[in-house]
């Protein structure tokens, strides 16, 4: 049953601190996005990698977001120091080969920051 | 900018009634509109993709719509049941390449009533 995984489901943490989300992509998609979901403003895209090369991560405050994918099989979102306002659920989606558009979703990261 | 608006915001039925929802879009070049259900704790899971040819796609309870003069789209549930209760997101793909970017509407909120 191939799904795209996030690790962990749920982190609660403090102001300051770094928090790194893990996903894993199904298994041959090429394409991984990386989204923030709030109440106000929706699904916002933060980051899209296409064969692990970053091509648009203009959606991520640079000063403290990163995302990188190490290997095929691993994508992190990375954020230091976290605020108060990066409180939101954080979905990874994976896309298959090119030809289709699809985005899978994991189930997200609920990222609590106090 | 590209844009995906939908409307209503939030919409409550009564089990059994029929409910429309909609999707106004800007993306251009336009490639494909896909809805996609998401539960509340899980991410989203797509229910139709639309092409640029194709004006009306079934499945299921489910019949979407597309009007690629007006650029207006709109998902049709029929016989509503208590498990169609979930947000509803309109989701347009741009470009001519596969892989291409997405733009996210804000969702309709949907509740199904007993």
């Amino acid at each position: 049953d191939a799904r795209v995984t996030q690790t962990p489901r749920h982190k609660v943490t403090e102001m300051g601190q770094e928090v790194t989300m893990r996903c894993q992509p199904i298994l041959g998609h090429n394409t991984v996005f990386w989204y923030r979901q709030t109440m106000m403003q929706g699904l916002e895209l933060l980051a899209y990698f296409r064969n692990r090369a970053p091509l648009d991560d203009s959606g991520m405050p640079k000063d403290r977001f990163s995302a990188e994918m190490p290997d095929a099989t691993l994508a992190t979102l990375k954020i230091q120091p976290s605020e108060p306002r990066d409180s939101a659920v954080y979905f990874c989606a994976s896309g298959p080969r090119q030809g289709d558009t699809e985005a899978f979703f994991g189930q997200g990261t609920r990222l609590t920051v106090v | 900018k590209n844009q995906v608006e939908q409307s209503p915001q939030s919409l409550i039925i009564l089990e059994g009634k029929n409910c429309t929802l909609q999707c106004n879009y800007t993306v251009s070049p336009f490639s494909n509109l896909r809805w996609y259900k998401q539960d509340t704790g899980r991410g989203p899971v797509s229910l139709t993709i639309m092409t640029f040819s194709e004006n009306t796609k079934s499945n299921g309870r489910y019949t979407a719509t597309l009007d690629a003069d007006t650029k207006q789209s709109s998902l049709h549930i029929t016989a509503s049941q208590l498990s169609d209760s979930a947000s509803y997101i309109c989701v347009v793909s741009e470009g001519y390449n596969a892989g291409n970017m997405l733009t996210f509407g804000g969702g309709t909120r949907l509740m199904v009533k007993p």
